[in-house]
């Protein structure tokens, strides 16, 4: 099994709808979760980390993290078009506090 | 907010020469990272450092080395560039606290062997 799988995508979405972005996992002991935001041609931006098992909401972003499933997700409220990136997921593993190991990504469009 | 500066935004460079890239952090980070991304296979980690003159291998280090004398700066030297490091190349940074943050990215650089 691969370290980080992701959707593969692309994922579509109509503008004000909800977009859900998942993410599994292999190591149980990954201790620390980041969603990245990555627009065409630019560098990943941080926009949620998440280290307990429930959910962290920020703004139109929610992450969720079951650490017993082995599965994180992002959900985004009331999706806009400029919303529309690849998002990566990330995670702490092979027993570092430091080293992120990333999934390939799922692209996300947002249809106005 | 923290910086991280990568010197060159586009590069060409021809098989077979020594190519540097550089990155500069301006946060007093201890950890920094070198990633390469290509289509299809994600971001895949070359090297990193946890200190000054300190580095760990990732999981594709043929062909690169690094250097990281100074705690703001962190290189990455392709020795004898070939075609298949047509890449984009990401700087990433951290600092170590009890929790991990998450990394700070560099612009980039877009690397072409020709």
């Amino acid at each position: 099994q691969k370290e980080v799988e992701q959707n593969s995508g692309p994922l579509s979405v109509p503008e004000g709808a909800i977009a859900s972005l998942n993410c599994t996992y292999s190591d149980r002991g990954s201790q620390s979760f980041f969603w990245y935001r990555q627009y065409s041609g630019k560098s990943p931006e941080l926009i949620m980390f998440i280290y307990s098992n429930g959910d962290k909401e920020d703004g139109r972003f929610t992450a969720q993290l079951n650490k017993a499933s082995q599965y994180v997700s992002l959900l985004i409220r009331d999706s806009q078009p400029s919303d529309s990136a690849t998002y990566l997921c990330s995670l702490t593993s092979g027993g570092s506090n430091y080293k992120l190991t990333f999934g390939k990504g799922t692209l996300l469009t947002v249809n106005p | 907010d923290v910086k991280v500066t990568q010197s060159s935004r586009y590069l060409v460079k021809r098989t077979g020469e020594k190519v540097f890239l550089e990155c500069v952090q301006d946060m007093d980070h201890e950890n920094m990272f070198w990633y390469r991304q290509d289509p299809g296979l994600g971001l895949r980690l070359i090297y990193f450092s946890y200190d000054v003159k300190m580095k760990e291998k990732g999981d594709i280090p043929e062909g690169y080395s690094v250097s990281r004398e100074k705690k703001e700066r962190f290189s990455l030297i392709l020795e004898s560039a070939s075609t298949n490091q047509t890449s984009m190349y990401l700087c990433a940074s951290s600092k170590t606290t009890g929790v991990l943050y998450g990394y700070t990215f560099g612009s980039g650089t877009r690397l072409t062997v020709v």
